[in-house]
């Protein structure tokens, strides 16, 4: 079965950083998005990006965040300066376009530790 | 704004048993999609089974149903004859139907299988 690829799975850096995570989402998926999840809370929406621009986005993106997409294949997101509470799971997911099946599938997830 | 809650922060289950977890959510919409998610372990979000709110008749996947109650905005999770493999992380999720795909979280359940 296809699936949504995260690497690195733990990445570790000092604040004030800049980190990328990388995702390569299922290849005929057309919506992509990014959530966290910090230790002990709920998954939270950041962002969704759907014909190479941001389609939505919540108050937790701000400008320290940005999202690209490089090539044909992989959907990164940049967290420019990292602070302590950007310590979390982050989860890329993609989905079709279809209407009607609209399943989220998540990669694996990314943890990030900020020190 | 849409909210899910989940009341149950933890539940266990005796192998082979049936258990039933809870979720509830707040929506003005009329046309949109629940989920549910586990998370085991590996923290990796699996799509378990999912509901479009216009349809009455409650979705079955194996071992798992759900009981959608739309008025009551109620949309639990049965797990029948449960399994060491079901050990995870239970996420509920709402997903309105023109959202851009974006999606709503509970806090989750932990289940535990007690062998």
């Amino acid at each position: 079965e296809p699936e949504v690829t995260q690497t690195p799975s733990h990445q570790v850096t000092q604040m004030g950083q800049e980190v990328i995570l990388r995702c390569v989402p299922i290849s005929n998926h057309l919506y992509f998005y990014w959530y966290r999840q910090i230790l002990g809370q709920k998954v939270e929406f950041l962002v969704s990006f759907y014909n190479n621009e941001i389609s939505e986005k919540s108050e937790i993106f701000d400008d320290q965040f940005s999202v690209e997409r490089p090539d044909g294949s992989n959907f990164t997101l940049k967290i420019r300066s990292t602070k302590l509470e950007d310590s979390a799971m982050y989860f890329c997911a993609s989905s079709e376009q279809d209407r009607g099946r609209e399943k989220l599938f998540f990669g694996s997830g990314t943890q990030l530790s900020v020190l | 704004a849409q909210t899910v809650t989940q009341s149950q922060p933890e539940m266990s289950v005796q192998e082979a048993e049936t258990v039933t977890l809870s979720c509830t959510y707040d929506t003005s919409e009329n046309n949109y999609y629940l989920f549910w998610y586990k998370q085991p372990p590996s923290r990796q979000m699996i799509l378990v089974i999912r509901q479009e709110a216009y349809k009455q008749q409650n979705a079955t996947e194996n071992r798992f149903s759900v009981n959608f109650q739309k008025a009551a905005k109620s949309f639990s999770l049965k797990i029948s004859d449960s399994q060491l493999g079901d050990t995870a992380m239970y996420f509920c999720a709402f997903m309105k139907h023109e959202s851009g795909n974006q999606f709503y979280f509970g806090t989750g359940t932990s289940l535990t299988v007690i062998p």
